[in-house]
């Protein structure tokens, strides 16, 4: 079974540029979670998707924002790229039927130049 | 979102018990206790998961007191393989289970390093 897959995994853009991250779940997972971890740092919780709808999302600005296919897959999208923006931005997913038990991806490392 | 609490860092040498310990004092009725492992630059990977008393697997214990306001996760004879930051959660998904309007709230973690 395929684990929860995340593309591009490295990629460089320049401030100010847009940048589109992309997740695809396990088969059967209707939930997606976005987190952005700094180098050396914690993992900061962005968003959560479940069944197509945003259900919650942690104090990062708009310019960050995604969405979930009825596929539930799912995309990052962040705007207007700051240089602190630079870190890897991980991708997981759960069945969401009342366990906390999820799968990550290897992530996205971006850099911000 | 039920708040959790865990030491920092710990120390520990290979062959040895490593027991950390998780407080939660505002855990809900619907919530479950989560562990996960994350080793730099990869994603965290799960590795137990308990309701109550005591919950085992191939990799780690999971240890629950009645009151269910802390945890502990214990690893049996660590290996340097085992230095990683742990995190525990407390949640439960989706919000109508009655949980902790859980997601997946990651704290700092305990950073464990396991010396030779």
């Amino acid at each position: 079974e395929a684990g929860v897959t995340q593309s591009p995994t490295h990629l460089i853009k320049t401030r100010g540029q847009q940048v589109t991250l992309r997740c695809s779940p396990i088969s059967g997972h209707t939930s997606v979670y976005w987190y952005q971890q700094a180098l050396g740092l914690g993992l900061q919780f962005l968003l959560w998707y479940d069944e197509g709808e945003e259900r919650n999302r942690g104090n990062f600005p708009p310019r960050f924002s995604g969405r979930q296919f009825p596929n539930y897959s799912s995309e990052l999208n962040v705007n207007a790229l700051e240089l602190e923006d630079s870190a890897l931005y991980l991708c997981a997913s759960s069945s969401g039927q009342g366990n906390t038990e999820a799968f990550f991806g290897q992530g996205t490392r971006l850099t911000v130049v | 979102l039920a708040k959790t609490t865990q030491p920092i860092s710990m120390d520990s040498y290979e062959g040895q018990e490593v027991n950390i310990t998780c407080s939660h004092n505002n855990i809900a009725t619907n919530d479950y206790i989560t562990w996960y492992q994350q080793f730099p630059s990869q994603g965290p990977r799960f590795i137990i998961q308990g309701y109550k008393t005591k919950v085992t697997n191939e990799v780690a214990s999971l240890f629950i007191p009645a009151d269910r306001k802390s945890s502990t996760l214990s690893l049996p004879r660590v290996s340097l393989s085992d230095t990683a930051v742990y995190y525990c959660l407390v949640g439960s998904t989706p919000m109508n289970y009655g949980g902790s309007q859980g997601n997946l709230i990651f704290g700092k973690g305990t950073k464990l390093s396991v010396k030779p």
